[in-house]
């Protein structure tokens, strides 16, 4: 069963610092999407990227958020300058057709 | 912005009970998905739902989509403790857009 992996699964970072969260799609998947998930509560949408750009993106994702794909297999969330409250699991999912998602298992980020 | 309301939020049953969440909506999904949740994991597929009034079974799982577009149901028969997690809707508008998850069903499975 092909899978969407994410690394790393944890990461701590201080306050302030960039941090980039990778994430390897389905190899035939045209869609590739970030949400996050804040502890014990819902999944919530980042942004959408299609056609190597961004088609639709959420009110959190601000300019502190970017997202590339830099080559044709990677595809990476950089938080410029991380906050507190953008300690969450992190999800990438990716869809060949823009239906059923997959999602990849997340990585926790921590930020002190 | 869109929201989806998921009830019940949490269930404690016996295993061999059946179960029923539902999740309703103000506004209208031209697709509707069940994914559970494992601890520190990510979401995964249950069932997806393209059409009003489609009845989707995967094993022990059914899933209706619902005719008004804005609601859906989850049934899960004869639970078993594997059946344990959260469960979540989620509506899709257009193929490629973002998906609305509702707010989660824990389900707890006593042996």
């Amino acid at each position: 069963e092909p899978e969407v992996t994410q690394t790393p699964s944890h990461q701590v970072t201080q306050m302030g610092q960039e941090v980039i969260l990778r994430c390897v799609p389905i190899s035939n998947h045209l869609y590739f999407y970030w949400y996050r998930q804040i502890l014990g509560q819902k999944v919530e949408f980042l942004v959408s990227f299609y056609n190597n750009e961004i088609s639709e993106k959420s009110e959190i994702f601000d300019d502190q958020f970017s997202v590339e794909r830099p080559d044709g297999s990677n595809f990476t969330l950089k938080i410029r300058s991380t906050k507190l409250e953008d300690s969450a699991m992190y999800f990438c999912a990716s869809s060949e057709l823009g239906y059923g998602y997959t999602f990849g298992s997340g990585t926790r980020l921590t930020v002190v | 912005g869109q929201q989806l309301n998921q009830s019940p939020q949490s269930m404690f049953i016996q295993e061999g009970e059946d179960v029923s969440m539902n999740c309703t909506s103000s506004s209208i999904f031209n697709t509707w998905l069940w994914y559970k949740q494992d601890p520190g994991e990510g979401p995964v597929l249950l069932i997806a739902l393209y059409k009003a009034g489609e009845l989707t079974s995967n094993g022990r799982l059914t899933a209706q989509f619902g005719i008004t577009r804005k609601d859906s149901f989850l049934n899960i028969s004869a639970s078993i403790p594997s059946d344990v997690g959260i469960y979540f809707c989620a509506g899709l508008t257009n193929a490629g857009n973002m998906l609305t998850f509702g707010g989660g069903t824990r389900l707890m499975v006593k042996p």
